[in-house]
């Protein structure tokens, strides 16, 4: 499989669940990001790992946890959600995060909704 | 405060003509602009970019435009083509950081046969 993966395709949580979003890239990339995309809105990046470590969280709630446990694979974990957090949910990886000419491959997203 | 503008949400162009798409900056440190496509139920693919240093860069029927003074590029695609129905962002960052890209909200382009 090449590419950028994302698990699940779509998810219905309530409030009180604890869901995980799943991202696997096949590409050899060194970074890797969660992004999220709300309705009439610009994608807005959440949280960047440059070989695993993370260098960016954009004041992002505690709700949302990622974890990177190696550079092919990257995991969002939600917690007590709120219904304004339905949105989707894209995973995006690039070679590095140093140069803007390395353009980011993204997945197909997760959708979110949280009732 | 959108440091990247796309100001119009749709853009309706009949096929084997030019489309153009335009996009707005704010911020003068951006020193590197890309354009992504998206199909419905898939992630956004990487287009084309061009760096502060240029005004145009071309890949097939695919030409990039900016203008420093204006804060602005446009992308261009001639013919446009029913594939090409999609929805396009614009992106820019500065200091060639990737983590650094800010998306304006995209401008779905519909081809007409």
């Amino acid at each position: 499989e090449t590419g950028v993966t994302q698990t699940p395709r779509h998810l219905v949580m309530g409030m009180t669940n604890k869901k995980s979003l799943k991202c696997e890239q096949h590409l050899g990339h060194n970074a890797m990001y969660w992004y999220k995309q709300s309705a009439k809105k610009p994608l807005e990046l959440m949280f960047v790992y440059s070989l695993e470590e993370r260098v960016e969280n954009n004041s992002v709630p505690s709700r949302f946890s990622p974890e990177c446990p190696n550079s092919s694979h990257l995991f969002l974990h939600l917690h007590t959600l709120q219904p304004e957090d339905s949105a989707l949910y894209l995973c995006a990886s690039s070679q590095g995060v140093d140069r803007g000419n390395s353009p980011l491959h993204f997945g197909n997203g997760t959708r979110l909704t949280v009732t | 405060d959108q440091q990247v503008k796309q100001n119009s949400p749709s853009l309706s162009v009949q096929e084997g003509r030019i489309s153009i798409l335009n996009c707005d900056y704010t911020n003068s440190m951006f020193d590197y602009f890309l354009w992504y496509k998206k199909y419905p139920a898939e992630g956004p693919t990487f287009l084309i970019s061009i760096s502060s240093i240029k005004d145009k860069n071309e890949d097939g029927r695919f030409t990039v435009f900016l203008n420093k003074s204006a804060k602005h590029l446009s992308l261009h695609i001639v013919p446009s083509q029913p594939g090409d129905s999609a929805v396009y962002f614009c992106a820019a960052s500065y200091g060639g950081g990737a983590d650094g890209l800010t998306f304006g909200k995209g401008t779905h382009l519909i081809i007409q046969p």
